[in-house]
């Protein structure tokens, strides 16, 4: 079973700073099938990175992912004031079939 | 444009069943890979079952509700379901029904979920 593990639990950042959120698996994982999503409060979550690497429709450009094997990172490079929310990272393909991370809160410093 | 909308949660006592449904729109159910995910309140996400498109599609559950939820579809209403028995305390949680890429496996489009309360 693979397990994702989040880190931090929580960053405290300021609006135009850059944002970096870990990812790290329990497990070598393709990383074809390693997606990202944002959740704001009371919302669901949205789709952000799928492929480790390719944004989805809409996502403006500010937010990046990369890695492979067991690290992965979701970036954004200025954070505006509606980034602040909940980061969830998710693996595709084993048993379980799908596995979360237990999020990341970036939060306004 | 793409559109999920769930309906059916609610207070149930627990041992007791639910059924989930879940209206879309903007495409046709049958021809998409179509799942589950819940929320439990103030936690994070959690996965609970998927079915790969097509008229015999295959599905998968998450141990914690393999064999007591079944996820299925209606292609007259193009509706999405999920049949909950025997429901437990635990399975407290706003659930989302989502639309999966069948390659990426990533969950593109999501409703904006329904709650489901057990409790005695």
């Amino acid at each position: 079973e693979i397990v994702l593990t989040q880190s931090p639990g929580t960053l405290s950042l300021s609006p135009g700073e850059r944002a970096t959120l870990s990812c790290r698996a329990s497990q070598i994982v393709n990383s074809d099938f390693l997606a990202w999503y944002q959740q704001k409060p009371g919302q669901a979550p949205r789709l952000l990175i799928y492929g480790a690497s390719s944004r989805a429709t809409d996502i403006p450009e500010r937010f990046s992912g990369s890695g492979s094997g067991t690290d992965f990172t979701l970036a954004i490079s200025r954070l505006e004031p509606e980034d602040f929310a909940v980061y969830y990272c998710q693996h595709y393909g084993n048993s379980p079939l799908y596995t979360f991370g237990q999020g990341t809160k970036l939060e306004i410093k | 444009e793409v559109q999920l909308v769930e309906t059916g949660g609610g207070l149930i006592q627990p041992g007791g069943s639910l059924r989930l449904s879940c209206a879309a729109s903007g495409f046709t159910v049958n021809n998409k890979y179509m799942g589950w995910v819940r929320q439990a309140p103030g936690k994070g996400l959690d996965w609970v079952s998927i079915i790969y498109a097509g008229s015999g599609g295959a599905t998968y559950y998450a141990d914690s509700v393999k064999g007591r939820f079944t996820i299925s579809r209606d292609s007259s209403k193009n509706t999405l379901s999920l049949q909950m028995n025997r429901l437990r305390v635990e399975d407290t949680a706003i659930y989302y029904c989502a639309r999966a890429d069948p390659y990426w496996g990533s969950l593109d489009d999501w409703g904006q979920g329904t709650l489901v309360t057990v409790s005695s």
